[in-house]
């Protein structure tokens, strides 16, 4: 049974940092691609960042680019996001997602999320 | 703000069927394949329809999809219950930065 484990979420001041955590279990982690996918309270949906299975091809949205950093380690079948600057509007549930394929190319199966809150 | 446009509600009776409208443009859904999601209340979303209209294993056919240009539309026959939910369309969009978009967003309700 595929299982995304989200964690390192929490309540962080503005300008501060915090990194998150998937941990992946159930598929063979390196042969997919994977995705943070974030969700404001009450909001729709925002694509945040994908990673192909190699590290080799890496994409952000405009809002975060510069500032968040995906990263995976196979051997340790985990995807982290490193969030730098944060800003009030980073707040949101952060979901990991696995790929359908080894390249970026659709978000499929979504962990449960784990909350980022930033406020002073 | 999502550059893919979704009413933001729709409804129907059980049974009944439904369809979602998804609105883009050339740099993505007139480029690109759409997908489509499911998020029931207080849960994660779930991918429904990718490439247009195929279905992962496990999705009735009671979903379908389809894209023409520069929109999409996704429907739902035989209205359940368990439907009741908030739908999604997605899509790479190919301007300046490469990224995945998702659309505003429609709440289905089964009156």
């Amino acid at each position: 049974e595929v299982q995304l484990v989200e964690s390192g979420g929490g309540l962080v001041q503005p300008g501060r940092s915090l990194r998150l955590s998937c941990a992946a279990s159930g598929f063979t982690f390196d042969d997919y691609a994977m995705h943070w996918v974030r969700q404001a309270p009450g909001k729709g949906l925002e694509w945040v960042s994908g990673i192909s299975w190699n590290s080799g091809s890496i994409g952000y949205a405009d809002s975060v680019k510069g500032r968040f950093t995906i990263s995976r380690d196979n051997a340790k079948n985990s995807l982290y996001l490193q969030m730098n600057s944060l800003r009030a509007e980073d707040t949101a549930l952060y979901y990991c997602a696995k790929d359908l394929s080894s390249t970026v190319v659709t978000p499929y199966y979504w962990g449960q999320g784990t909350l980022v809150t930033v406020s002073s | 703000q999502s550059v893919l446009t979704q009413p933001p509600s729709a409804s129907g009776t059980p049974g009944q069927r439904v369809t979602i409208s998804c609105s883009g443009s050339s740099s993505n859904i007139g480029s690109n394949t759409v997908n489509w999601y499911q998020q029931l209340p207080g849960t994660a979303p779930k991918l429904l329809i990718y490439s247009n209209n195929q279905r992962p294993s496990g999705v009735p056919d009671r979903f379908s999809g389809s894209k023409s240009g520069t929109s999409a539309s996704l429907a739902i026959s035989g209205l359940q219950s368990e439907d009741e939910a908030d739908y999604y369309c997605a899509a790479w969009d190919d301007s300046l930065n490469v990224r995945y978009v998702f659309g505003t967003g429609t709440k289905v309700t089964v009156l």
